[in-house]
């Protein structure tokens, strides 16, 4: 069965700060994995998008590393901002299927 | 693209009371997902469509609770008999196939 773990549980840094999440998985015969941001009380924002081919991904101050092979991906946010303030999530899709197992998310604190 | 909208946003009802929740897709996507999120927990799945086709289930989706998506555009998740239990965020998603997922804001149920 698939697991997929982030460390740490909850992070607080100063605003300007550059950062980074950590997510692992058990399984490696993953087909993609996803990093999504979610607000208090809201759904999820899909961030980042990693096909299992591929090794990372940008989009403005987000960068995502996939390496399969040892079931790890890093979420890497450049100049945190207090709006950067929410719980991000990774989750895996597995090659066999297509429903997203999920983290338990890390809780981000960014102080003005 | 007015993303996925979900219906209602929030549901207070009392215990052994059917509920129904709506989902409607992004108009050109064929897969819709429903997960379960509960405090403090990544989602959880409970079941996907592809077109009209209900093609898998999680053991989490007991009797009490099914899913519909008759012509393939809107879903309908409907829990019988609710349970202090059942309170959770209830999230649906949808998917071009094994693309990206896209989530809506959920459904908040509250079980009295």
């Amino acid at each position: 069965k698939q697991e997929v773990t982030q460390i740490p549980a909850a992070l607080s840094v100063p605003e300007g700060e550059n950062l980074v999440l950590n997510c692992s998985f058990t399984d490696s015969a993953i087909y993609n994995l996803q990093w999504f941001r979610q607000d208090p009380g809201k759904g999820l924002t899909s961030l980042l998008l990693i096909q299992s081919s591929q090794r990372e991904q940008t989009s403005g101050r987000l960068n995502a590393s996939l390496d399969k092979s040892s079931g790890r991906s890093t979420l890497y946010i450049a100049a945190s901002q207090p709006g950067d303030s929410a719980t991000y999530l990774c989750a895996v899709v597995e090659t066999s299927g297509s429903r997203l197992t999920f983290g338990e998310g890390t809780q981000l604190t960014v102080n003005p | 693209d007015t993303g996925v909208s979900q219906d209602p946003r929030h549901k207070i009802t009392k215990r052994g009371q059917n509920v129904t929740f709506r989902c409607d897709p992004i108009s050109e996507h064929n897969r819709l997902y429903w997960y379960r999120q509960t405090l403090g927990q990544g989602p959880e799945f409970l079941t996907y469509f592809q077109n009209e086709a209900q093609l898998e289930k999680s053991r989490l989706l007991s009797d009490r609770f099914s899913a519909e998506r008759p012509k393939g555009s809107f879903s309908t998740l409907e829990i019988q008999r609710t349970e202090q239990g059942d309170s959770a965020m209830y999230l649906c998603a949808s998917s071009q196939s094994r693309d990206e997922q896209f989530f809506g804001p959920g459904t908040r149920l509250t079980v009295l």
